[in-house]
């Protein structure tokens, strides 16, 4: 079974549209995390969500609306598509907070990622 | 704004030599975690550093946290070409965030 299954894996459609990709954990993990990975392969945090609350909002266009239904499910819709924002987006996850328990091994794990095309 | 500085940005090797990448940050990290990404792929951990001089080892990887937990670096003894791929550290920033070094792309030649 996947850990981190994200649909849908490629997503091609054009400017203004709105678009929502799906990510789904079996982990039992209490956070997780939507990353964007530019052309030059820069992976920036969007957003991240511990127990279906909001915990990182990074600087994100508010054209991007995370949700998250219960804290397995973090799904990310967007509204009028720009062409800056095709990108492969992440979805992921880690049992706590990345960063708030250093010490512990809070390590990522990824789904297999949205190639998001906007012509 | 981002943390982790990495360098180079590409290595190109041929099969059999050394590649070392360089992680650099300018404020004194907790822990430093490392991801491989394979082409096409998404990125996978491989290790986390958390004391101050401490190396670990996996296979051909090795694994370095500086003493002032400022810096880290990844080397790999003897590539193959299943090493291909973008080489990511990352540690904890301001406000929790988890920040990512910009990557190092390794091509191996057969």
């Amino acid at each position: 079974d996947t850990a981190v299954s994200q649909t849908p894996k490629y997503l091609v459609t054009q400017m203004g549209n709105d678009k929502s990709i799906k990510c789904e954990q079996n982990l039992g993990h209490d956070t997780m995390y939507w990353y964007k990975q530019d052309s030059k392969k820069f992976l920036k945090i969007m957003f991240s969500y511990n127990n279906k609350e909001l915990i990182i909002n990074e600087t994100v266009p508010n054209r991007f609306s995370p949700k998250s239904p219960d804290k397995a499910h973090l799904n990310l819709h967007i509204n009028s598509l720009e062409l800056g924002d095709s990108a492969v987006y992440f979805c992921a996850s880690s049992q706590d907070i990345q960063g708030f328990l250093p010490a512990t091994n809070e390590k990522l794990f990824f789904g297999s990622g949205t190639q998001l095309s906007v012509l | 704004g981002q943390q982790v500085m990495q360098i180079p940005q590409y290595q190109h090797v041929q099969e059999g030599e050394d590649f070392t990448t360089y992680c650099n940050s300018s404020t004194t990290l907790s822990n430093i975690q490392w991801y491989k990404q394979r082409p096409g792929g998404h990125p996978v951990f491989l290790i986390q550093l958390v004391k101050s001089g401490e190396v670990k080892k996996q296979k051909r990887l090795t694994f370095q946290f500086g003493e002032a937990k400022k810096n880290s670096s990844l080397h790999i003894t003897a590539t193959q070409t299943t090493d291909v791929g973008t080489y990511f550290c990352a540690g904890p920033g301001d406000f929790n965030k988890f920040y990512f070094g910009s990557g190092t792309k390794l091509n191996v030649k057969p």
